[in-house]
């Protein structure tokens, strides 16, 4: 059973970083391309960030490019999202993917002074 | 990039009802393998999406047969026949052929 666990969220102040975490299970992590996901308090999903399997391309949206980077360790079946520079409109639960069909829980992330 | 315009923003249904949803995307979403990387999602209330079909038209495994989808190119639609109170949440539509792009969604509310 495939399984995506994220970490890492909390109440942070604007401008500060924060680094997330997300622990693969239940299929070859190396072997497939991650997203990044996140939606804000009542809004829809926007996508954000995607890591090849390999870590040979990154892709970014808009919207976060430049401060936020993703990264893996297939030793460790993890991905992660590493968030510089954080505003108010951040705020958001934050969820890891692998493809549209498996989803983690997801991990608020809340900016605010 | 890719803009997906989901149709209608809300709706509102009885059980037994059936509803479409539509989904525009700004160009193709044919790639050049031959598939067409769009997908249907449902939110429900407090919970993490879950793919309801794949690749326009597949069910995915678990998902009732009330579910379905159709389309081609740039438009894409997902019909439910026969609402029941479980279908309540909010649907997206995704395509995965030039990255990652959703649609707004679609509130279902059941009467």
């Amino acid at each position: 059973e495939v399984q995506l666990v994220e970490s890492g969220g909390g109440l942070v102040k604007p401008g500060s970083s924060l680094k997330l975490s997300c622990v693969a299970s239940g299929f070859t992590f190396s072997s497939y391309g991650m997203h990044w996901i996140r939606q804000a308090p009542k809004k829809g999903l926007e996508w954000i960030a995607l890591i090849y399997y390999d870590s040979s391309n990154k892709y970014y949206a808009d919207s976060v490019k430049g401060r936020f980077t993703i990264s893996r360790d297939n030793s460790k079946n993890t991905l992660y999202l590493e968030m510089n520079s954080l505003r108010s409109e951040d705020t958001a639960m934050y969820y890891c993917a692998k493809t549209a069909r498996y989803w983690g829980q997801g991990v608020m992330v809340t900016v605010s002074s | 990039d890719v803009v997906l315009t989901q149709t209608p923003p809300t709706l509102s249904a009885t059980i037994g009802q059936s509803v479409s949803i539509s989904c525009r995307s700004s160009q193709s979403l044919l790639h050049s393998n031959g598939n067409t990387y769009l997908h249907w999602l449902l939110q429900r209330p407090g919970q993490s999406p879950q793919l309801l079909i794949y690749l326009v038209s597949r069910l995915e495994s678990g998902v009732p047969n009330r579910f379905s989808g159709s389309g081609s190119g740039t438009d894409f639609t997902l019909k439910i026949s026969g609402v029941e109170a479980e279908d309540l949440g909010v649907y997206y539509c995704v395509q995965g052929t030039h990255a990652l792009t959703f649609g707004s969604g679609t509130k279902l509310e059941i009467k």
